[in-house]
């Protein structure tokens, strides 16, 4: 079966730049997903890639895809104090469409 | 268009004592999922519907918990009898199948207090 791993913690400053990253074990995963989760709150999709991808950008946030590695990283420009929440990597369990295994995310905490 | 609902959002019981959960997914999504989520983990799959029908029920623990998807819309989680260790947050979710893609939408979730 699939397992998702990050790191646990991440601290950066208002408008640095953030890196979060993740390996999976499943070399036949689809799609990759980046959730966040702030507090008391459920998950929200915040952006994916598909794996014959390298690179995806999507406004603030950049998703790099090492497949040879099993490498999975979220770069988010300028952060914010909005932005301090919980980030989920998330795989398919099985290829192709099916349950997700999420790793049991990263803490970004954003000071002023 | 509303999201995932679930309610209560809160419960707190005594062990031993039954409790139940309930979902409503987006309308028009045909997969429902029911995830535990403890304290610093990520979710972990309960149990999957497509449907009425639950077609990944590997992760539930059978003995004590169960689970319905009448019509195939709403559904319900049940704990009977709870234990001090089924104190966590349970997540609901709905996608809506797309090829491969799996867009998983999730409700704010139930945080279970057993004492």
């Amino acid at each position: 079966g699939e397992d998702v791993e990050q790191s646990l913690f991440l601290s950066v400053r208002e408008g640095d730049s953030s890196v979060i990253n993740c390996t999976y074990t499943d070399s036949s995963s689809t799609y990759l997903y980046w959730y966040k989760q702030e507090p008391g709150a459920g998950l929200q999709l915040l952006t994916y890639i598909f794996s014959n991808m390298d690179m995806k950008q999507d406004q603030r946030l950049t998703v790099l895809l090492n497949k040879k590695d099993k490498h999975l990283s979220l770069r988010i420009a300028d952060t914010q104090t909005g932005d301090s929440a919980i980030y989920f990597c998330a795989a398919p369990r099985h290829s192709g469409y099916s349950t997700l295994t999420f790793g049991k995310g990263t803490m970004l905490l954003v000071s002023p | 268009e509303a999201g995932v609902v679930q309610s209560p959002r809160y419960k707190i019981i005594e062990k031993k004592q039954p409790v139940a959960f309930w979902c409503n997914p987006i309308s028009g999504h045909n997969t429902l999922y029911w995830y535990l989520q403890n304290l610093g983990q990520g979710p972990e799959l309960l149990i999957r519907y497509e449907n009425e029908e639950a077609v990944d029920d590997s992760q539930l623990p059978k003995d004590r918990f169960s689970a319905e998807r009448l019509k195939g819309v709403d559904s319900t989680l049940k704990i009977q009898p709870a234990e001090l260790g089924d104190s966590a947050v349970y997540l609901c979710a709905s996608s809506a199948r797309t090829g491969d893609h799996n867009e998983q939408f999730f409700g704010p979730g139930t945080r279970l207090t057993v004492l």
